[in-house]
């Protein structure tokens, strides 16, 4: 089966940019997450998606970010407007069973 | 709160060395745990999992064991190769499966 796809592979913006990044899930699962990852660390969440419902969003900076996964399936992560500090990896990944998740390759994001 | 703590690395070893990374976690209830693998560039991928205590979860010649009396899941090959060069995540599944969390990562180099 095809696995989880991201695009754009990578991006540089500048601050105070808007920029988005594209997932689209693999097929029949049902859970997405987007994470975040930081040169040098794990992933850390930052929403997680049952279908259509945000069910966890606790960890999404919402004056900046925002998400959205129309019709249960692909899934778009915005943020505007970009800073500095926003300059990482964004990753998604869906599951099946909520337990075993699979991740795309992500998007590397700079921020100049 | 659940937590998943590995060992820091970098983790230089040569060809045919024996491998081992440590992953220690907390969790209430019955966590389900897992070792993902990074190469450079790419998202995580999973590398074998174990949903039950004592449970050996197994894939391409690495191993770990699921100690409950430990805490800990550590992470083991027998002969490590170069292309087994990249960043290793140990991470947890809650109870619920809703949450999820992943350690720093350790980075592993074989030199050949």
């Amino acid at each position: 089966e095809a696995g989880v796809v991201q695009s754009p592979r990578y991006k540089i913006i500048e601050k105070k940019q808007p920029v988005a990044f594209w997932c689209n899930p693999i097929s029949g699962h049902n859970t997405l997450y987007w994470y975040r990852q930081n040169l040098g660390q794990g992933p850390e969440l930052l929403i997680r998606y049952e279908n259509e419902e945000a069910v966890d969003d606790s960890q999404l900076p919402k004056d900046r970010f925002s998400a959205e996964r129309l019709k249960g399936v692909d899934s778009t992560l915005k943020i505007q407007p970009a800073e500095l500090g926003d300059s990482a990896v964004y990753l998604c990944a869906s599951s099946r069973t909520g337990y075993e998740q699979y991740f795309g390759p992500g998007t590397r994001l700079t921020v100049t | 709160g659940d937590s998943v703590t590995q060992m820091e690395g970098p983790v230089t070893l040569s060809e045919e060395a024996f491998l081992t990374i440590n992953c220690t976690y907390t969790a209430t209830g019955y966590p389900s745990l897992f070792w993902y693998v990074q190469y450079p560039g790419e998202g995580l991928q999973l590398l074998l999992k174990a949903t039950k205590a004592d449970d050996k979860g197994s894939n391409k010649g690495f191993e770990a064991t699921y100690r409950k009396e430990t805490t800990s899941f550590h992470l083991e090959k027998g002969s490590v190769q170069v292309s087994d060069s990249a960043v290793y995540f140990c991470a947890l599944s809650d109870q619920s499966g809703n949450q999820f969390y992943f350690g720093t990562g350790t980075s592993l180099t074989v030199i050949p």
